[in-house]
Order: structure tokens, then sequence, then C-alpha cells
């Protein structure tokens, strides 16, 4: 059964502080992937990441950054979070292939900026 | 512009009327469709993939690309459908652009 955690359900920060967003998934999925969730946004890809130390902006990049050091963990960085941050964020994670493989996400982080 | 619309964000019907929960698409190839659910506290969850032709839970989706439409239907619809559900579509190396979401809700 494959598992996405993600380090929070919640949190609080303040504006201008770093933020750290950890994901870890335990299925050796190559393909890892970090959205925001809004009210009648929808899902929007922040940032994706295809193989260990690779990542490519998403549709929304500006105002943050990501890092995969390892396959299993893909970090979202939030160099100096605002306001306009604040929102629900999910991780998820795929195999890589010649088919579009399913997407399995995390439970999400509820990142409150004040 | 690849793109996925879901003109209704609130779909409220009574246990056992048909549902149809609709997506249209914007794409230049061919297209690669998703229904993916999220019910009350639970993570978000793929229901069915157009390639697949299946029926989950009750639920079809058949692609039509006259129309460049994907809409989810169930003929009766029961209370645990009730959720928050999310049209998707591939646009290329394992990339999805989601919808904005339709909830369903199923009143008894």
């Amino acid at each position: 059964d494959v598992k996405v955690t993600q380090s929070s359900r919640y949190l609080v920060k303040r504006t201008g502080e770093k933020v750290f967003l950890e994901c870890v998934q335990d299925m050796d999925h190559e393909n890892m992937f970090w959205y925001r969730q809004d009210p009648g946004l929808g899902l929007r890809l922040i940032y994706f990441s295809y193989d260990v130390k690779m990542k490519e902006k998403g549709d929304i990049p500006e105002g943050y950054s990501v890092s995969r050091e390892k396959k299993e963990r893909f970090s979202l960085i939030l160099e100096s979070a605002s306001t306009n941050q604040t929102s629900m964020y999910l991780c998820a994670s795929s195999l890589s292939g010649g088919r579009t493989y399913e997407q399995y996400f995390g439970p999400g982080t509820r990142l409150t900026v004040t | 512009a690849q793109r996925v619309t879901q003109p209704e964000k609130l779909l409220s019907v009574f246990k056992g009327a048909p549902v149809e929960l609709k997506c249209n698409y914007s794409y230049s190839g061919s297209p690669e469709l998703f229904w993916y659910v999220q019910y009350s506290r639970q993570r978000l969850q793929l229901l069915l993939r157009h390639i697949s032709r299946e029926s989950i839970k009750g639920f079809t989706a058949d692609l039509n690309k006259g129309e460049t439409s994907f809409h989810l239907k169930k003929p009766f619809a029961q209370e645990e459908d009730s959720a928050m559900y999310y049209c998707a579509l591939n646009t290329g190396f394992q990339k999805l652009v989601f919808g904005t979401g339709t909830r369903l809700l199923v009143s008894p």
C-alpha cells in the first residue's frame, strides 16, 4: 500500500519566516509533486521532480523552491512566507514510465501565514 | 492552452437521483483524462481514468473528443458519494492539470 506522508497537518508561521514542508513516500516512486489547493481554484502545481536532484517548475513556482536530495523525500521551501501563501499544500508521488501512472497524495499540510 | 473546466462549484442532488459532473478540456494532442475524488477528511485519490473504460463505485466517464468533454456519471447517487471531485488532464511527462473541482452533495 502506497504511503505518502507530510511532516505537519497544520502549520502557523509569521510573514517573512522561512518555511519547510516535508514529504516522504515509501514506494520507490520516481516522480514527486507539490500542489497547493485553494477553494475555487482547485489544485495548482508548484514544482515537480522526476529524479533525485532534478526539479521542474510547475504553473505557480513564484515564491517557492524545492529540494530532492533523496528519492523518497521532496521538500517545499517558502523562502520568505507571505500571507498569500496561506493554503493547503498537497504532496503526491507516482511511478515513471510509458504511460501515465496514478498519483498518490499525502494528507496535506494546512499552512497559515499571519 | 491546456485547460480543464468544471463549470459547477456545487452539485446538490437527492439520494437515488442521477448525477452528472461536467468536465471540459482544452488540449491540442490526444488527451488522457482522469477523475480524482476527495471524501471528507480523506486524501485525494484516483477514481477512474478514461483509458481504462471501467466503472468504479458505479461511476463511469466517457471521453467525447468532438465535444472535448469527459463528464462523470452515475445513475443513482448514494449519500456516500458526497465528496469533492476533480477532473484532471495529463499534459505530458506525468504532469496533470486539474480543474477547479465540483462538490457533490447527496441528500437523503
